[in-house]
């Protein structure tokens, strides 16, 4: 299992201003991804964290929107830039072991409540 | 990319009877399939899983089932109990690039 600890857990912030939400993992973990989920929705994929490489992101979401950082395998930020009430929503640091031979679980960290005013 | 769908969105059934949710996925390629609950204010939890070599998978009440030709997979869940009672995501991931790409959610309630 993996123990995923993230935070800000909620956050009430300004339109126009930027937040960044940390991910740290207990262990080393091959993948690492950043969902989204507004109230009531599904998840949504943000965009996979590369380790020590640029993120790839989904349909939808840009670089310059949602800055993703993997420094090790560990760790990830995301950032919400230049937000927007739009933006108010659930963001969740998700980790997976699978691997070619394994099936891996994804885990999922408590989620940051971001609320835009 | 892969898109899944699931049906129903909203399922209301009497305690101790069945619930099935199914969902459907695009990419032949997907070759693993979890389905979650999430309960009120909580993070998703995985309850059951399969790959893409077994058609069926049973674990106490729930099981999961997978017909890979028709691209559909269900999960069913007996007697139910209050307890059950959440959200259920199906999802799909492929081992090419890993991710899991998640249907929009059923909200089960069971009714005492």
């Amino acid at each position: 299992s993996a123990v995923i600890s993230q935070k800000p857990s909620r956050d009430i912030c300004q339109r126009g201003t930027s937040l960044t939400i940390q991910c740290q993992v207990d262990s080393q973990v091959t993948m690492m991804f950043w969902y989204r989920q507004q109230p009531g929705q599904s998840l949504t994929l943000i965009a996979t964290a590369n380790q020590g490489s640029e993120a790839t992101y989904e349909s939808g979401f840009v670089i310059d929107k949602f800055p993703i950082s993997r420094p090790n395998l560990t760790f990830s930020t995301l950032t919400v830039s230049n937000m927007s009430p739009e933006d108010s929503s659930i963001y969740l640091c998700s980790v997976s072991t699978r691997t070619v031979r394994s099936t891996g679980e994804l885990f999922f960290g408590e989620g940051s409540r971001l609320t835009v005013l | 990319g892969e898109n899944v769908e699931q049906h129903p969105s909203t399922l209301s059934v009497q305690e101790g009877d069945s619930a099935v949710i199914k969902c459907t996925y695009s990419d032949s390629a997907s070759n693993y399939f979890p389905w979650y609950k999430q309960e009120l204010g909580k993070r998703p939890q995985l309850i059951i899983d399969i790959r893409s070599n077994v058609g069926e998978k049973k674990d106490q009440r729930i099981a999961v089932t997978l017909n890979k030709t028709a691209k559909h997979f269900s999960l069913h869940i007996t007697e139910t109990q209050p307890e059950d009672s959440a959200v259920y995501f199906c999802a799909a991931s492929t081992s090419g690039t890993y991710k899991y790409i998640f249907g929009t959610g059923t909200r089960l309630k069971v009714l005492a």
